[in-house]
């Protein structure tokens, strides 16, 4: 049974450019979580998909946006890239109703210079 | 939005267990309290969760006081891959909206 999923492992971007990160979630999970990690700091809330929509989001702004589709993997894009965009962003799938026990993938780290 | 305090760092020898406790005095009444244990380069991985008293998993023991200001993630005899950080969150059955991760426990295991 695959974990969850994402891709690419690494990336680099310039500053304004866009990116856009992709996650296949744990198998029987519904419900994708996205976060950004800084060095050194927990992981912060960027937004949750349910039902192709998106159900919650934490304090990011509109730059950053978000897909699910009905196999229920996720996209997160990111534009006009700001050099404390860099850091490592985490996929995170649960069941729905049981957001409290995710599983994370291995996160894509994104490089902005 | 419950926020947690825990030590930055904990250092402990092979073989012993560690306690690490973890603040929450605004818990709400529907809150859970859940720890997560993340490697470098890692995403966190789900330890044990629970709502009051005791609960056990194969992992680790989690203590949680009546009051449930407070909770200690109890690891049995730990080993060196045990070195990694450990967060206490605290949060609602529904909604990663409520899971705040803040800084986490950096815990190093000694030979």
């Amino acid at each position: 049974d695959a974990g969850v999923t994402q891709s690419p492992t690494h990336l680099i971007k310039t500053r304004g450019q866009q990116v856009t990160l992709r996650c296949s979630p744990k198998s029987g999970h519904d419900t994708v979580s996205w976060y950004q990690q800084a060095l050194g700091q927990g992981p912060q809330f960027i937004f949750q998909y349910y039902e192709e929509e998106e159900r919650q989001r934490g304090n990011f702004p509109d730059r950053f946006s978000g897909h699910q589709f009905p196999n229920y993997s996720s996209e997160l894009n990111v534009n006009a890239l700001l050099l404390g965009d860099s850091a490592l962003y985490l996929c995170a799938s649960s069941e729905s109703g049981r957001s409290y026990e995710q599983y994370f993938g291995p996160g894509t780290r994104l490089t902005v210079t | 939005l419950a926020k947690t305090t825990q030590p930055i760092s904990m250092d402990s020898y092979e073989g012993q267990e560690v306690n690490i406790t973890c603040s929450h005095n605004n818990i709400a009444t529907n809150d859970y309290i859940t720890w997560y244990q993340q490697f470098p380069s890692q995403g966190p991985r789900f330890i044990i969760q629970g709502y009051k008293t005791k609960v056990t998993n194969e992992v680790a023991s989690l203590f949680i006081p009546a009051d449930r200001k407070s909770s200690t993630l109890s690891l049995p005899r730990v080993s060196l891959s045990d070195t990694a950080v450990y967060y206490c969150l605290v949060g609602g059955q529904t909604g990663a909206n409520n899971l705040f991760f803040g800084t986490g426990t950096r815990l190093t295991v000694i030979p």
